[in-house]
């Protein structure tokens, strides 16, 4: 099975701060990489697909980047809307596994 | 606008079968360009997949439920399902369904908006 480790798992930053997320994947997995968004008492929401691919409707200060092993979800500017829990997961091979998951909170 | 609605018993009781059923509404399920999904996560934790059922039927689960989980799909009802047995205390959580993009990357870009199901007695 293919882990992926989120880091950090929590992360408080003040509005219009940069933020940024790893996930790194223990074997490759080329580009098949997304992330969502979990507000609490929701379901997840698609904000990245093949890695750095905005999801339509997605805020542009949201962006993807990476391949192989190593990704990075960055928000470039933080707003309060978007405290939330992120996650990443793999889709290059099954089982499908997901990151851990980072909760962000605004400082 | 495609939609996913969860349905089915919230609370099953150990050693019994959870089942569930995923109904589409906005579009067909029967289409190769997607796959659906069940996804679950238990109070205050992570994603877990549990299983994918494609167009062509062809399953896929997690290894670690792979025993007591089965996939189906009901294209005559836009529906499917998931049926999970032999349930304990650790399957209580909240189960999502999804349906997944074969193009593009497989990822999963809608989702129901889930339903808790609780195991005890």
């Amino acid at each position: 099975d293919i882990q992926l480790t989120q880091s950090p798992s929590f992360l408080s930053a003040s509005v219009r701060d940069r933020v940024t997320i790893t996930c790194r994947a223990s074997q490759g997995i080329s580009s098949y990489l997304a992330w969502y968004q979990q507000k609490p008492g929701k379901a997840p929401k698609l904000l990245i697909y093949a890695a750095s691919t905005l999801q339509s409707g997605v805020p542009s200060r949201f962006g993807g980047s990476g391949s192989g092993t190593e990704f990075t979800l960055t928000i470039s500017s933080l707003q309060p809307e978007d405290v939330a829990t992120y996650y990443c997961q793999q889709l290059n091979s099954y089982p499908l596994t997901f990151g851990g998951g980072t909760k962000v909170e605004i400082k | 606008q495609l939609q996913l609605q969860e349905s089915g018993p919230g609370l099953v009781k150990p050693s019994e079968t959870l089942s569930l059923t995923c109904t589409v509404s906005g579009g067909s399920i029967s289409s190769s360009d997607y796959y659906w999904g069940w996804i679950r996560q238990p109070t205050g934790k992570g994603l877990e997949w549990i299983g994918t059922i494609y167009f062509s039927a062809n399953t896929y689960y997690n290894p670690s439920l792979k025993s007591r989980v089965t996939v189906s799909v009901d294209t005559s009802k836009n529906q499917f399902s998931l049926k999970l047995n032999s349930v304990t205390a650790a399957d209580t959580a909240v189960y999502y369904c999804a349906r997944g993009q074969v193009a593009a990357g497989y990822y999963f870009d809608y989702w129901g908006q889930g339903t808790l199901v609780t195991v005890s007695s």
